[in-house]
């Protein structure tokens, strides 16, 4: 299957900094990347479509400013977590698809935020 | 309604046992029915696709649409301590969006 990479995997920063987590798609071109959240036991929270070359989609409820995302390749989007705070503490997943129509999504490996 | 049910679990079975996994699903326009594997602290893989009715085999693991019913299922056979995951059942119109079921947690006990 396709893969796709992201990096870091875990990363613990203080309170108020800003945090970029990066995702590719190593074997293939992703006009469309997915970021989600997931909380313990949970499962995944949809928080943007990004679009390579175009602004992100964000789902209802989550803040643009605070979480930025940048999709300037076919192969990388990038997501900020800006003027971090303990309760965005979570794991962050993205999702990249070889085709844009039939759902079939691969994952990066995630990444744990811990903000201290 | 939701538009997609998943049992949480967990399910908790003995080595060798055949599980069921399941989901309902109440969007008529789904049209490509996923089941997706995550272990702890990982990213989700693809286990299963398919896009219609009936069944699909990959080794120990059969998934099986049935539209009528928006109903599917993934069988895994001969379970194994290393299946224990979260399987998350998911859906896709041939939108740009996902649907996910809330993952159901699976313990296989050697």
């Amino acid at each position: 299957g396709a893969v796709v990479s992201q990096h870091p995997s875990w990363v613990i920063c203080k309170s108020g900094t800003s945090v970029k987590i990066e995702c590719r798609s190593l074997d293939f071109q992703a006009t469309t990347m997915f970021w989600y959240r997931q909380f313990p036991k949970q499962s995944l929270m949809l928080m943007a479509t990004s679009n390579e070359g175009s602004k992100a989609t964000y789902e209802q409820g989550v803040e643009k400013d605070k979480f930025l995302i940048n999709h300037a390749s076919l192969t990388l989007s990038t997501l900020t977590v800006t003027s971090a705070h303990p309760e965005d503490s979570s794991f962050y997943i993205c999702s990249a698809s070889p085709a844009s129509n039939t759902g079939e999504l691969f994952f990066g490996e995630g990444s744990r935020l811990t903000v201290l | 309604q939701k538009e997609v049910e998943q049992d949480p679990g967990p399910l908790s079975v003995p080595e060798g046992a055949i599980v069921s996994l399941n989901c309902t699903y109440s969007n008529s326009a789904f049209q490509y029915f996923m089941w997706y594997r995550q272990y702890s602290r990982k990213g989700p893989e693809l286990l299963m696709y398919t896009y219609s009715s009936g069944n699909k085999e990959d080794g120990r693991f059969t998934a099986q649409v049935d539209k009528s019913s928006k109903y599917i299922s993934l069988f895994i056979r001969d379970s194994q301590p290393s299946d224990s995951a979260t399987y998350l059942c998911a859906f896709h119109t041939g939108g740009f969006k996902t649907i996910f079921g809330a993952g159901t947690r699976l313990f296989v006990k050697a």
